[in-house]
């Protein structure tokens, strides 16, 4: 099992540009979640989905949209990147209900500069 | 809204001396916490869980609810223990993290 997969691993944005972050998991999680992490601030929640087609909004989604259009893929978009989104994101999942109750898997992250 | 505080940034220890990673928590009922490690250049993983109270890596963390804290505990650090770590409150379907703790482990 590859787990929690991110692509890109890197990427360099001018401000204004747009682009979409993949996430994938081929652990049949309900429920995924993205999360960016700066210097000083920890990791952050910017939206999660508790299910297929469904999403909500964390601690700091302005900026963000995110989908969830089939369980294993949850995709975070940047329509107009700001440098104040330059960051490293980090998607995780999880599954209720079974022995890893509420234990977030994560997967390796993506560096994003916005200039 | 519950919160979660980690006081120390930065925390630096010789090897082989105690460390103590300190973690307090806000939350107005039972609270589920866990820490977080993220090694260098590695994702982050679940170190320990409370509801466990098991020792991983020879750490061990205990809940004190009349001192809302979580504190992160290791007797003899050892040089592979420098990492993040991140103190962490679950609650409706959501981790909330600390700021996390740098920890640097000296020969």
């Amino acid at each position: 099992n590859a787990g929690v997969t991110q692509t890109p691993k890197f990427r360099v944005l001018k401000t204004g540009q747009s682009m979409t972050l993949l996430c994938a998991q081929d652990m049949n999680h309900e429920y995924m979640y993205w999360y960016r992490q700066d210097p000083g601030m920890g990791l952050r929640l910017i939206h999660y989905s508790v299910g297929e087609g469904t999403t909500a909004k964390g601690e700091v989604p302005d900026g963000y949209n995110v989908s969830r259009l089939k369980k294993q893929n949850f995709l975070l978009g940047l329509e107009s990147a700001a440098p104040s989104q330059t960051s490293v994101y980090f998607c995780a999942s999880s599954s209720p209900g079974t022995s890893k109750n509420n234990e977030q898997f994560f997967g390796p992250g993506t560096r994003l500069t916005v200039l | 809204a519950q919160r979660v505080t980690q006081p120390e940034k930065l925390l630096s220890v010789f090897k082989g001396a105690p460390v103590e990673l300190k973690c307090n928590y806000s939350y107005s009922g039972s609270p589920e916490l866990f820490w977080y490690v993220q090694y260098s250049r590695q994702r982050l993983q679940l170190l320990l869980r409370h509801i466990s109270r098991e020792s991983i890596k020879g750490f061990t963390a205990d809940l004190n609810k009349g001192e809302t804290s979580f504190h992160l505990k290791k007797p003899f650090a050892q040089e592979e223990d420098s990492a993040m770590y991140y103190c962490a409150l679950f609650n409706d379907y959501k981790l909330s993290f600390g700021a996390g703790t740098t920890v640097t482990v000296r020969a």
